[in-house]
């Protein structure tokens, strides 16, 4: 089993929607979440950070619920720009390796006009 | 933020020669960098961890003696892919860690995209 799975999508939706993606992890004694963006042919950055009361940055609000070791993340007033991957990211230490981070495939969203 | 870069942004090689790739933390240094892979459509994968002055902890299925990695630095670290063949032609991103930064957060670099011909 892979350790986080995404729904790859793709999730079309137009201006102004509402969307929700979805992510849940396999490893109980992960330690930070978070999700990135992907734009085509570039690097990951760093969206947010997700915490267990939930954060929101602007029109996007980030969702933990340990307890079913699950990620979510709500895009409000969709825009053009929110096009891309956006990939759900959790960070748990594995044996030396302090900070090592499992990405999941990504799930792709196009906002059309 | 921290930057991070790397070279070259995009490489065409034949099959049979090595390519060497670098990475670069510009403005802090870096005593941990992770070198990843990317297929079409994939996951970022974790192909070895580097830490400075000591040699790199590689992940389950890569094979060390193709992939040299050296972090000869705090601020650079080089991934060398050697006798390339066409199923090594990926994308390739390192990361690194700021160790006086956030917790956990890694820095990644534009990508280096390797063709092989």
């Amino acid at each position: 089993r892979k350790e986080v799975e995404q729904d790859p999508g793709p999730f079309n939706v137009p201006e102004g929607a509402t969307v929700a993606f979805n992510c849940t992890y396999s490893n109980s004694a992960s330690q930070s979440f978070f999700w990135y963006r992907q734009d085509c042919r570039k690097e990951p950055k760093l969206l947010m950070s997700v915490y267990s009361s939930g954060n929101e940055d602007g029109r996007f609000t980030a969702q933990l619920n340990r307890a079913s070791q699950y990620i979510s993340l709500l895009i409000r007033d969709s825009k053009l720009s929110d096009s891309a991957t956006y990939l759900c990211v959790v960070n748990m230490n594995r044996g030396s390796t302090l900070g090592r981070l499992y990405f999941g495939r990504g799930t792709q969203l196009t906002v059309w006009p | 933020g921290a930057v991070v870069s790397q070279h070259p942004s995009w490489v065409i090689c034949k099959s049979g020669t090595s390519v060497k790739i670098e990475c670069r933390s510009l403005d802090f240094q870096a005593t941990t960098m992770f070198w990843y892979r990317q297929f079409p459509k994939q996951s970022l994968m974790l192909m070895a961890t580097s830490n400075e002055g000591s040699k790199a902890t590689y992940e389950q299925g890569v094979e060390k003696d193709k992939f040299l990695i050296n972090h000869a630095s705090l601020t650079l670290s080089t991934l060398t892919v050697t006798s390339a063949h066409p199923e090594d032609s990926s994308f390739y991103i390192c990361s690194a860690r700021d160790p006086s930064g956030v917790p956990y957060e890694q820095y990644f670099g534009p990508g280096t995209r390797l063709t092989v011909t």
